[in-house]
């Protein structure tokens, strides 16, 4: 079976400040993770994912993440906070090699 | 965000009212799904469509049914839907339904009276 988390429905941060968004995963296999994000009466936008390779993983607007496979964690994060970034985040999970579809969390509003 | 389209955007339909949600995706890309998103859930896979082939079926309700014509558009019928049916529909597409990056559309708000 697998599994995504995102323990935060909520996540308040001032302007120019380091934001995180936690997510935290199970799967019985590799883990491709991904973090999407929708803007008011949108569909949801890709920003980044992690397959295989470098730990730290860069996406669009400047937002990055860090697969930390012992904590089993995907968290996102990003160095400098916009009002623009005020949206609804969601993680997703898929364990690699399987048939298996995305399962994505319940979304984690971000308020800047 | 116009790589996949999705019309209406808004729909209000009756209990008794029979209506379909269409997706158009100009990606190239061979998959396609259906998805429920309600409010304080997560999203909910409902159909998957690979190569025009229905590949899951997630145990979603008959008054729900889906059609894919070809790899480029998707259909979403609906009949006799409940007040619960209530939500933002999504659909997206991707290369193949393997580990490639899925991409939506803006979805359909639909409200059942």
């Amino acid at each position: 079976a697998q599994s995504v988390a995102q323990p935060e429905d909520q996540v308040n941060v001032a302007e120019g400040n380091p934001l995180t968004v936690k997510c935290t995963y199970s799967v019985s296999g590799n883990p491709y993770l991904f973090w999407y994000v929708q803007y008011p009466n949108r569909g949801l936008q890709f920003l980044l994912k992690y397959i295989t390779g470098d730990n730290l993983v860069k996406g669009s607007y400047g937002f990055e993440a860090e697969f930390n496979k012992s904590q089993t964690s995907f968290h996102l994060k990003k160095p400098s906070a916009l009002v623009s970034d005020s949206a609804l985040y969601f993680c997703a999970v898929r364990e690699g090699g399987s048939a298996r579809q995305l399962t994505f969390g319940s979304g984690t509003q971000l308020t800047v | 965000e116009t790589g996949v389209t999705q019309t209406p955007r808004h729909l209000v339909m009756g209990m008794t009212n029979k209506k379909s949600l269409k997706c158009e995706q100009h990606l190239g890309h061979n998959a396609m799904y259906w998805y429920k998103q309600s409010a304080k859930k997560p999203l909910e896979l409902m159909f998957v469509y690979s190569l025009e082939e229905r590949v899951e079926n997630n145990s979603v309700p008959s008054r729900f049914s889906p059609e894919c014509p070809n790899s480029s558009h998707l259909f979403l019928h609906l009949h006799t839907l409940q007040p619960e049916d209530s939500a933002l529909y999504l659909c997206a597409s991707s290369l193949t339904s393997g580990r490639e990056t899925q991409y939506f559309g803006p979805g359909t708000r639909l409200l059942v009276l």
